[in-house]
C-alpha cells in the first residue's frame, strides 16, 4: 500500500493567517493526490483534486500544489469556517486508494 | 442535485455481519463511474474499504478483501455493503461516496451511518 503522511497532527491559528498542510506520500504518485475538508459529525468534503484543481464552489483561498511525493494545501487568509480536519487521499493506485492521517486545524 | 443516504441497523452482534444500503438520487449508477465505501472509527482517520461500478466489477481493499462484498441494483438505484465476521474493530460510521466523473477524487457523500458492532 502506499503510505500517506500528513503534518502537523495538528495546528492552531488565527483568523486571517496563512497556512500550510503538508502531506507525504511513500512513493511517486505523480499528481494523484486529492485534499478533503472535514467537519464534526459530517462527511468529508472535497476541496481540492490532482493536486491542485479546484472543486466547486470551494473557495480561491484554499491551494494545492507538489507532486511525485510531496504536496501541500495552503489556505491564504484562515476564516471562522475553515477550522476543521483536513485529509490528503492518493488515487495513484486505483486498487488500493489510501487517505492521510489528517490535520486538525484548530482556533488559536 | 446528487445526494447519498446510508441506512442499515446500527448495531450488529461480534461475529454477525454488518450490512448498509447507500441509496442514490439525482443521478445514476449507470454513470460510468465508480461508487466507494469509506468507514471512520470514532475519533480517527478515513479507511477507503473498496469500490463497485454499475456492472458489478469491484475493487476490494486488500485487508479487508476476505470479508466484505459490495453490490449495485440499478432498479433501486442502491449501492450495498456487506461485511462479516465482525469484530469491535469494525465500529465505525460507514460513508458512501462517488468517485468524481472528470474530477479526481470522490466528490459526493453521504451522510454517513455510525454502525456498532457489540453484544
Amino acid at each position: 500500500d502506499i503510505q500517506m503522511t500528513q503534518s502537523p497532527s495538528s495546528l492552531s491559528a488565527s483568523v486571517g493567517d496563512r497556512v500550510t498542510l503538508t502531506c507525504r506520500a511513500s512513493l511517486n504518485i505523480k499528481k494523484y493526490l486529492n485534499w478533503y475538508q472535514q467537519k464534526p459529525g459530517k462527511a468529508p468534503k472535497l476541496l481540492i483534486y490532482t493536486t491542485s484543481n479546484l472543486q466547486d464552489g470551494v473557495p480561491s483561498r484554499f491551494s494545492g500544489s507538489g507532486s511525485g511525493t510531496d504536496f501541500t494545501l495552503t489556505i491564504s487568509s484562515l476564516q471562522p469556517e475553515d477550522f476543521a480536519t483536513y485529509f490528503c487521499q492518493q488515487t495513484y493506485d486505483t486498487l488500493m486508494y489510501t487517505f492521510g492521517q489528517g490535520t486538525k486545524l484548530e482556533i488559536k | 442535485q446528487v445526494q447519498l443516504q446510508e441506512s442499515g441497523p446500527g448495531l450488529v452482534k461480534p461475529s454477525g455481519t454488518l450490512s448498509v444500503t447507500c441509496t442514490v438520487s439525482g443521478d445514476s449508477l449507470s454513470r460510468s463511474t465508480w461508487w466507494s465505501w469509506v468507514r471512520q472509527p470514532p475519533g480517527k482517520g478515513l479507511e477507503w474499504l473498496g469500490e463497485v461500478f454499475h456492472s458489478g466489477n469491484t475493487n476490494y481493499s486488500p485487508s479487508l478483501k476476505s470479508r466484505v462484498t459490495m453490490s449495485v441494483d440499478k432498479s433501486k438505484n442502491q449501492l450495498s455493503l456487506k461485511l462479516n465476521s465482525v469484530t469491535a474493530a469494525d465500529t465505525a460510521m460507514y460513508f458512501c461516496a462517488r468517485a468524481g466523473v472528470g474530477v479526481g477524487g470522490f466528490d459526493y457523500w453521504g451522510q454517513g451511518i455510525l454502525v456498532t458492532v457489540s453484544s
